[in-house]
C-alpha cells in the first residue's frame, strides 16, 4: 500500500517567516508535486519534480521554492510566508509504469498540510 | 500548456438520477486524462484514468479528441457519490495539472 505522507496536518505561522512542509512517500516514484488546494480555485501545481536534484516550475511557482535531495523527499518551502499562502497544500508522487506504456498510471496523494498565515 | 477546465463548482442532483460532470481541456499533444475524487475527510484518490476505458463505482468517462472534452458520468446516482471530483491531465515532462473541481451533491 502506498504511502505519501506530509510530516504536518495543520501548521499556524507567522508573516514573514521561513516555512518548510516536508513529504515523504515510500514507493520510489521518480515523480513528486506540490499543490495547493483552494475553493473555487481547484488544485494549482506550485512545483514539481521528476528525479532526484530536479525541479520543475508549476503554474503557480512565486513564493515557493523546493528542495528534492533523496529520491523519498520532497519539500516545499515559502521563503518569507506571507497571508495570502494561507491554504491547503497537497503533496503527490506519481508512478508512470514504462513497461505498460503508462496504462496503470496513477498519483498518490499525502493527506495535506492545512497552512494558516497570521 | 495544459489546461483544464470544469465548468460547474457545484452539481445536485435526486439519488436515481442521472449525473454528467463536465471536464474540458487544452492540450496540443496526446493527453493522458484522469477523473480524481475526494470523499469528505479522506485523501484525494484515483476514480478511473481514461486509457483504461474502465468503469469505477459506476462511473464512466469517454475521451472526445474532437470536443477536448471528458465528461464524467453515471445513470444512477447514489448518496455515496457525494464528493468533490477533479478532472486531470498529464501531457508532456511528466507534469499533471488538475481543473477546478466539481462538489457533487446528491440528495436523497
Amino acid at each position: 500500500d502506498v504511502k505519501v505522507t506530509q510530516s504536518s496536518r495543520y501548521l499556524v505561522k507567522r508573516t514573514g517567516e521561513k516555512v518548510f512542509l516536508e513529504c515523504v512517500q515510500d514507493m520510489d516514484h521518480e515523480n513528486m508535486f506540490w499543490y495547493r488546494q483552494d475553493p473555487g480555485l481547484g488544485l494549482r501545481l506550485i512545483y514539481f519534480s521528476y528525479d532526484v536534484k530536479m525541479k520543475e516550475k508549476g503554474d503557480i511557482p512565486e513564493g515557493y521554492s523546493v528542495s528534492r535531495e533523496k529520491k523519498e523527499r520532497f519539500s516545499l518551502i515559502l521563503e518569507s510566508a506571507s497571508t495570502n499562502q494561507t491554504s491547503m497544500y497537497l503533496c503527490a508522487s506519481f508512478f508512470w509504469p514504462v513497461r505498460t506504456g503508462g496504462r496503470n498510471t496513477e498519483a498518490f496523494f499525502g493527506q495535506g498540510t492545512r497552512l494558516t498565515v497570521v | 500548456a495544459q489546461r483544464v477546465t470544469q465548468p460547474e463548482k457545484l452539481l445536485s442532483v435526486f439519488k436515481g438520477a442521472p449525473v454528467e460532470l463536465k471536464c474540458n481541456y487544452s492540450y496540443s499533444g496526446s493527453p493522458e486524462l484522469f477523473w480524481y475524487v475526494q470523499y469528505s475527510r479522506q485523501r484525494l484518490q484515483l476514480l478511473l484514468r481514461h486509457i483504461s476505458r474502465e468503469s469505477i463505482k459506476g462511473f464512466t468517462a469517454d475521451l472526445n479528441k474532437g470536443e477536448t472534452s471528458f465528461h464524467l458520468k453515471k445513470p444512477f446516482a447514489q448518496e455515496e457519490d457525494s464528493a468533490m471530483y477533479y478532472c486531470a491531465l498529464r501531457g508532456g515532462a511528466q507534469k499533471l495539472v488538475f481543473g477546478q473541481g466539481t462538489r457533487l451533491t446528491i440528495n436523497p
